[in-house]
């Protein structure tokens, strides 16, 4: 099992570009999680989607960020004309379909820097 | 006022010591992780905990529901332990809130 699958791991994009970013959960894993970790700050919730569907997408800046998590492959965050200030790490976590209180799997992140 | 707030923020120790890092959080949770960020950035989760007390290997982790206090000892700490510790509770909503962590360095 190769666990939470994050590529790029490092990202340079200019201010205007779009950035994607890709997760493969775990094997039997349905439900995926993105975390945004600004410089010197604590991670942050973003969006939560199970296949096909978003679940939870409190913390998604309103604009310019979408998520989605296609019935086949990856989970993709897209950033379309992306600042200085979405510059962070963006890590996946994902975790079964089951109940609840199951443990998260975190990817190794993608390190986004905008020029 | 921050839902989960760790403490110490930074903590230098010498290898051997015993190294204790505590969370504490104002939301109703259904569970707690500990995580621990390595300085190459990725992340692992080394406890998700409910009540009581769980330990893997040097590490242990305690959970006190009513008090809304939990606490990671590493016992003989060792120069590779040296990471970012970062104390993240679920809510009831199965949504996890992080705390800003710990920065731990050991010396050898």
């Amino acid at each position: 099992n190769a666990g939470v699958m994050q590529n790029p791991r490092h990202l340079v994009r200019r201010r205007g570009q779009e950035a994607r970013l890709r997760c493969s959960p775990m094997k039997g894993h349905s439900h995926v999680y993105w975390y945004r970790q600004l410089p010197e700050e604590g991670l942050k919730f973003m969006v939560y989607l199970q296949k096909e569907n978003i679940i939870d997408e409190s913390g998604m800046p309103k604009e310019r960020f979408s998520a989605e998590f296609p019935k086949e492959g990856p989970s993709i965050l897209r950033i379309q004309q992306v600042v200085r200030g979405d510059s962070a790490a963006y890590f996946c976590a994902s975790s079964p379909f089951t109940e609840r209180n199951t443990e998260a799997f975190f990817g190794q992140g993608t390190r986004l820097t905008v020029v | 006022k921050n839902e989960v707030e760790q403490s110490p923020q930074n903590l230098t120790a010498q290898e051997g010591e015993f190294i204790t890092i505590n969370c504490s959080y104002s939301v109703g949770i259904s569970a707690l992780h500990w995580l621990q960020q390595h300085p190459g950035g990725g992340i692992v989760s080394l406890f998700m905990l409910s009540s009581g007390k769980k330990k893997h290997g040097r590490l242990i982790a305690t959970i006190n529901i009513q008090e809304k206090h939990s606490s990671l000892h590493i016992t003989a700490s060792h120069p590779r332990d040296s990471a970012v510790y970062i104390c993240a509770p679920e809510n009831r909503d199965d949504k996890i809130i992080f705390g800003k962590g710990t920065r731990l360095h050991i010396l050898p």
